[in-house]
């Protein structure tokens, strides 16, 4: 049973355009999310997060996106840049998941087009 | 800067044969954990860990045992590896309340089982 569920396996966006990823949850329980980044033959590496409790993150060109009535999130990339080129996983926890286990989607391959 | 290191980056190993994949991480987290990633199945966990001797399955346990004798150090064992564990094994480390659920990975091991 998928929890967190990244339905597009794969996206191209031009250089200098926006890129949206998406991440569908199905379990209420989860309270946290993050987003991470990993490049070919290397670990992955965290990219940003939000909690629960708000429906927005910015970071820099990065802003992750909460909609909790419908299990839903988004990773906004704006503008995209060729080194953006990555695999993307969200992942969730929560407060009542015990050790803080991370809970991965399947990945979005993002190709950023020159 | 966290460092999580992995014994190998790429191992080629028989069918039958005992596996060991080691990971040290530097900065004294109590909790490691121990994925492998596939195409199109994401990251799934195997095992974790949070604190010395201490160990609890994760979603996909079967044909696989850990050890963790000291903090830094977090060992996975394939006791008799078989065609089907060729993956991609990536060891991560978190601080229960410093990182908050943020994990730090390692490079990865590459392993085949021939």
């Amino acid at each position: 049973d998928q929890q967190v569920k990244q339905n597009s396996p794969s996206l191209s966006v031009q250089e200098g355009r926006i890129s949206i990823l998406n991440c569908d949850y199905t379990n209420s329980m989860f309270d946290y999310f993050l987003w991470y980044k990993k490049y070919p033959a290397e670990g992955p590496t965290f990219l940003i997060s939000i909690s629960s409790i708000k429906d927005k993150n910015e970071d820099g060109r990065f802003t992750v996106f909460l909609n909790k009535s419908a299990k839903h999130l988004s990773l906004h990339i704006v503008p995209s840049q060729p080194g953006d080129s990555a695999v993307y996983f969200c992942a969730a926890s929560g407060s009542n998941f015990g050790n803080e286990k991370l809970t991965f989607g399947t990945g979005t391959r993002l190709t950023i087009i020159p | 800067d966290v460092k999580v290191t992995q014994s190998s980056r790429y191992l080629v190993k028989r069918t039958g044969e005992k596996v060991f994949l080691e990971c040290v991480q530097d900065m004294d987290h109590e909790n490691m954990f121990w994925y492998r990633q596939d195409p199109g199945l994401g990251l799934r966990l195997i095992y974790f860990s949070y604190d010395v001797k201490m160990k609890e399955k994760g979603d996909i346990p079967e044909g696989y045992s850990v050890s963790r004798e000291k903090k830094e150090r977090f060992s996975l064992i394939l006791e008799s590896a078989s065609t089907n564990q060729t993956s991609m094994y990536l060891c991560a480390s978190s601080q229960p309340g410093l990182t908050g659920y943020e994990q730090y990975f390692g490079p990865g091991t590459r392993l085949t089982v021939t």
